[in-house]
């Protein structure tokens, strides 16, 4: 059975401090690996998908690596706005259903 | 172009009744899928639908059911609701069956007392 678990659960950073979020996982056989954005009351907003280990994507302030068996989140100089749950998924090569993660809540204080 | 849209976006409604949650996906899209998110965990999968028809279906009772209309919308529907039916419910659309990304609407928020 796939599984995704997400550390730290919650964090809190000052503006400008950079740091990383960690997705884990198990699957067998990935089709891919999905990070998603939260804003509270809202739908999750799609990020990267990443397929295979050692792939990279970069959004702004946002960069995704991906292993064979955990995934990064960095958040480089991060603002305000930035705060927000952020999800990771996966996929496997059998099912058509995204497996979630329990999110990270982050906070960016100015 | 409009993204998924859901309606009602919020509803509140008494144990034991029935309740429909409404789609539409991102014109172009095939493939709706609906998730079921409490709060404080991430999104849990319920149904996907393609081509009008079930193609995959997570772990929820039998009181839990959807269908897709020949353009592509869909709707969830929720018999003799507990308690613990309470979350946000989540749309999501791919291009097509296998589509590798899916883009969520902003959910359905049910509340039952």
């Amino acid at each position: 059975e796939d599984q995704v678990t997400q550390s730290p659960e919650a964090l809190r950073l000052q503006e400008g401090e950079s740091s990383s979020l960690n997705c884990s996982y198990t699957v067998s056989g990935l089709r891919g690996l999905f990070w998603y954005r939260q804003d509270p009351g809202k739908g999750p907003e799609f990020l990267f998908t990443l397929y295979s280990a050692g792939e990279e994507k970069e959004k702004e302030r946002l960069k995704a690596t991906l292993t064979k068996k955990e995934s990064f989140l960095h958040i480089t100089a991060p603002k305000p706005e930035d705060s927000a749950t952020y999800l990771c998924a996966v996929r496997d090569n059998y099912g058509q259903n995204f497996v979630f993660g329990p999110g990270t809540r982050l906070s960016v204080l100015p | 172009d409009a993204g998924v849209t859901q309606s009602p976006t919020h509803l509140i409604k008494t144990r034991g009744q029935h309740v429909t949650l409404r789609c539409s996906p991102i014109s172009g899209h095939k493939s709706v899928s609906w998730y079921q998110q409490v709060l404080g965990q991430g999104p849990q999968f319920i149904f996907q639908y393609y081509e009008k028809e079930e193609r995959g279906r997570g772990n929820f009772p039998d009181r839990f059911s959807a269908r897709q209309f020949p353009n592509y919308s869909s709707e969830l529907n929720v018999n003799a609701l507990l308690l613990g039916d309470s979350a946000l419910y989540l749309c999501a659309s791919s291009l097509e069956f296998s589509g590798n990304t899916i883009y969520f609407g902003e959910g359905s928020w049910l509340t039952v007392v």
